[in-house]
């Protein structure tokens, strides 16, 4: 079975820019999870998406969205880009996304902002 | 909010020394609680889990252990060899049935040959 894949893996872009980056589940996965990866604050949660609904979200500003299309494949947007944003994103899957569901994780799409 | 926290923050160990890292969680209702390994440039692997209704469960070197009533879980590894070394993260589910997972800050765990 094909793991969870992230495109593009690294992207650079400037201040103010917005940015859609992809997320592939792993096939018969129905729950998309996104978090945010940088060596100050860890891995910090930004939201999920089950059957193509957003079911819970973290703490971030509305400039972060994203959303699930039927094949359970997700993207996450970031508009107005800030220097801050330069992180590591990682999405992850899981059968239903259940509380004990184990997750996986994709490899990740670098962000670079200048 | 809810949180997690994970001590050390940095662990150093000789080859074949035991490892053991800590966390402590927020939320009363969190009942999965899963370890994740991170080596340098990769993706966070899961290593083990662990289910509010066990107290410890061992795989070969690993073992993870639970205190609900503390609110804290451990992991443990056991003769460790230098491709232990990485990022350990522990993290607990968030909710319900549709809970998420809230991740400690990790430990970067080094061991010396």
């Amino acid at each position: 079975k094909a793991g969870v894949t992230q495109t593009p893996r690294y992207l650079i872009k400037t201040r103010g820019q917005q940015v859609t980056l992809s997320c592939s589940p792993i096939s018969g996965h129905r729950s998309v999870s996104w978090y945010q990866q940088t060596p100050g604050q860890g891995l910090q949660f930004l939201f999920e998406y089950f059957s193509e609904t957003q079911r819970n979200k973290g703490n971030f500003p509305g400039r972060f969205s994203g959303r699930q299309f039927s094949n359970s494949r997700s993207e996450m947007n970031v508009s107005t880009l800030e220097l801050g944003d330069s992180a590591l994103y990682l999405c992850a899957s899981s059968l239903t996304g259940g509380s004990t569901n184990e997750q996986f994780f994709g490899p990740g799409t670098r962000l670079t902002v200048l | 909010g809810e949180n997690v926290e994970q001590h050390p923050s940095t662990l150093s160990v000789q080859e074949g020394d035991s490892a053991v890292i800590k966390c402590t969680y927020s939320d009363s209702a969190s009942n999965y609680f899963p370890w994740y390994k991170q080596e340098l440039g990769k993706r966070p692997q899961l290593i083990i889990d662990i289910r509010s209704n066990v107290g410890e469960k061992k795989d070969q070197r690993i073992a993870v252990t639970l205190n609900k009533t503390a609110k804290h879980f451990s992991l443990h590894i056991t003769e460790t060899q230098p491709e232990d070394s990485a990022v350990y993260f522990c993290a607990a589910s968030i909710g319900g049935s549709q809970g998420n997972l809230i991740f400690g800050k990790g430990t970067k765990l080094s061991v010396k040959p």
